[in-house]
């Protein structure tokens, strides 16, 4: 079963923050997230493993909550680059090797 | 520069017939995939490989067919029991326990 997202999409002025925030309804070993821009592959931005760490990439940052199992991207002072979609990718156990359920994604406008 | 390359980029066939679909990365990676998108979704597993010679069925195997000769690459060939095979297919490599996904640019397949 997939991860939820949420919200699907956003539109955001530059300069101003959101927030994307990522739903299992299984235990996770870690959480993924990527950037796809229009017709391109994605892009990876960052990992967190279980334990609650929080990550930065530039000025987008995570958290990963593992009793709620849920993770949240942070778009702060956003710029027209974060324009496009975001997906999460979740990895329900550590036997599993790495294999990532990715959720529905989230696109993101940046307009000027 | 190492990476991972999918080749062709856009590949048309008729309905019926089998059609294969290059994948080649030279990041020393043990882990490949193969995910599916269909327009405005998320990506669907199809097939994993995480060591030569061996690989599992994701959750949209029906269809599909892969192969791991070689550690380098990981061909996906849509046969024609894929009853809706029109989609977008990329391709990625990681470590085999953790790190990130590297994406190819991946394939536009359309049957006509």
């Amino acid at each position: 079963q997939q991860p939820v997202q949420s919200p699907q999409a956003v539109i955001l002025r530059e300069g101003e923050d959101a927030v994307i925030n990522c739903s299992s309804s299984k235990a996770l070993y870690s959480v993924h997230w990527y950037r796809q821009k229009h017709g391109e592959a994605p892009v990876f931005l960052m990992i967190l493993l279980k334990g609650g760490e929080q990550k930065g990439h530039e000025k987008i940052s995570a958290s990963f909550n593992e009793k709620k199992q849920q993770s949240s991207l942070y778009l702060t002072a956003s710029q027209l680059s974060y324009s496009g979609t975001y997906f999460c990718g979740t990895e329900e156990a550590k036997a599993a090797g790495n294999k990532l359920t990715f959720g529905g994604g989230t696109r993101v406008l940046v307009k000027p | 520069d190492g990476g991972i390359t999918q080749s062709p980029k856009y590949l048309f066939r008729k309905e019926g017939q089998n059609v294969t679909l290059s994948c080649e990365q030279n990041l020393n990676h043990d882990a490949m995939y193969w995910y599916r998108q269909d327009p405005g979704q998320g990506l669907r597993l199809i097939y994993y490989s995480q060591i030569v010679n061996d690989f599992q069925k994701g959750d949209i195997a029906e269809g599909y067919s892969v192969s791991r000769e070689k550690k380098e690459s990981f061909p996906l060939t849509v046969t024609s029991a894929q009853k809706n095979p029109t989609a977008f297919y990329l391709c990625a490599s990681s470590m085999r326990w953790q790190g990130g996904y590297t994406f190819g640019s991946g394939t536009r397949l359309t049957v006509v």
